[in-house]
């Protein structure tokens, strides 16, 4: 497709299961991002793959996240033992590298954790 | 750990109004600043990405400017439409770091 895809759009999950939420970035986009947006929060950063290097994994908030990337593809965020504080919108962005270029989004990944 | 501000956090305003907000960030090793538009149920939309102190941006009814030395940057609507009911974000970039967010400035504009 033509923009960033994510899916599932939305998500009802119980405290305790595992989640995972996929990104199908822009052809040709090096750069990946995922941020995540709570309630009353801002945009907050989560992980970013640029090409074959190491994943920037700095704003990842606990070890029961986690996130891959195929290549320069698919990409899929995992949260475990998911937790009621983990429900956010899952924000997934691609651009064609780092520097000042825009990035562009996903319509993101609505998750509730009940 | 960055800290971009934006203010005021939220704005009714009539239609045809103009309106304006700020978006503050430290201006120590400066690199890019983004402003984004994001509406409920889509994905945020970029608007400008501007580089140089004193860059001025225009979009439409929209337009930005950028003050690197203090460490700000305004976003203006010019005759405020329903349609542009939305979160305005600001966004720094800074050295080689990802873009570190603001927490937006909601707009809502009265028909």
């Amino acid at each position: 497709g033509a923009g960033v895809s994510q899916s599932p759009s939305n998500k009802v999950t119980e405290k305790g299961k595992d989640v995972e939420l996929r990104c199908d970035p822009i052809s040709g986009h090096t750069a990946l991002y995922w941020y995540r947006q709570r309630l009353g929060q801002g945009l907050e950063f989560l992980i970013y793959f640029q090409g074959n290097s190491a994943p920037d994994k700095s704003g990842l908030p606990s070890d029961r996240f986690s996130a891959e990337r195929t290549g320069e593809s698919v990409s899929t965020l995992t949260i475990q033992r998911t937790q009621q504080e983990d429900s956010a919108v899952y924000l997934c962005a691609s651009s064609p590298k780092t520097g000042v270029n825009t990035i562009y989004f996903g319509e993101g990944s609505w998750l509730t954790v009940v | 750990i960055l800290n971009v501000e934006q203010s005021p956090q939220s704005l009714h305003v009539q239609e045809g109004d103009s309106t304006n907000f700020t978006c503050s960030f430290p201006s120590s090793n400066f690199y890019a600043l983004h402003w984004y538009r994001w509406e409920t149920a889509k994905s945020p939309e970029a608007l400008f990405v501007m580089t140089l102190n004193g860059d001025e941006k225009k979009k439409g009814r929209i337009s930005a400017t950028l003050n690197t030395k203090e460490g700000y940057s305004y976003l203006y609507i010019k005759g405020s439409q329903p349609e542009d009911s939305a979160t305005y974000l600001c966004a720094l970039r800074s050295g080689n770091t990802p873009l570190v967010f603001g927490k937006g400035t909601r707009l809502s504009v009265i028909a």
